[in-house]
């Protein structure tokens, strides 16, 4: 069983709707939770980072953490088709700084 | 620009044939690592150096190599290649072992035949 489980997708939602990306993981250790966002033929790029449980939002991003459940979550609200990326969750440890352990990222397609 | 640039992006190579994937950082980050994407097992992280001349193995170092002789500059090394290693390669930065944001360089997009 891997450690962060995140379902590929893809997913495909229409402009204006509202996405909800999710992760599992096994290890309760982890207190620090990242989202990035990957465009196609692009690097990785931090979206959200939160630490231990609660919510975070950043405009239309809304990151939810549940550690109780061993559960995180990314909201887009009013998504756009600039939205259409893959998001890769990623956590570590405490002080395990940028030793991170990445889900296998779930493709978005925003269309119009 | 403060970037991570990596070169070549995309490279096919034959078993046996030693490459080195270049990477540099103009943001002077102590903290740099490379990984591996692969379809299905997401980011995997290489090697990972915390500053000139300290590097360590991350989780999948096997056939791999890596030296950090300047501060911006962290190359890797594949001695002899074989098809296992087809993948796609990011190199990324943060300014130290524990800031959390990490900045990725394009990929480089890799071919052993």
């Amino acid at each position: 069983q891997k450690e962060v489980e995140q379902d590929p997708g893809p997913l495909s939602v229409p402009e204006g709707a509202i996405v909800s990306l999710n992760c599992t993981y096994s290890n309760s250790a982890f207190q620090y939770f990242m989202w990035y966002r990957q465009y196609s033929r692009k690097g990785p790029e931090l979206l959200m980072y939160t630490y231990s449980s609660g919510n975070k939002e950043d405009g239309r991003f809304t990151a939810q953490v549940d550690k109780s459940s061993k559960y995180i979550s990314l909201f887009i609200r009013d998504s756009q088709p600039s939205d259409s990326a893959t998001y890769l969750c990623a956590m570590t440890l405490t002080g395990g700084g940028n030793k991170l352990t990445f889900g296998t990222g779930t493709q978005l397609k925003v269309e119009l | 620009e403060a970037q991570v640039t990596q070169n070549p992006r995309y490279l096919i190579t034959v078993t046996g044939k030693k490459l080195t994937v270049t990477c540099s950082q103009n943001m002077n980050h102590e903290y740099m690592s490379w990984y591996r994407q692969d379809p299905g097992l997401g980011l995997r992280q290489i090697y990972y150096s915390m500053n000139v001349e300290v590097t360590d193995k991350g989780d999948v170092p096997e056939g791999y190599k890596v030296s950090r002789k300047e501060k911006r500059n962290f190359p890797l090394i594949l001695e002899s290649p074989s098809p296992n290693q087809t993948s796609l390669y990011f190199c990324a930065s943060s300014p130290t072992f524990s800031s959390y944001e990490q900045y990725f360089g394009p990929g480089t997009r890799l071919t052993v035949t």
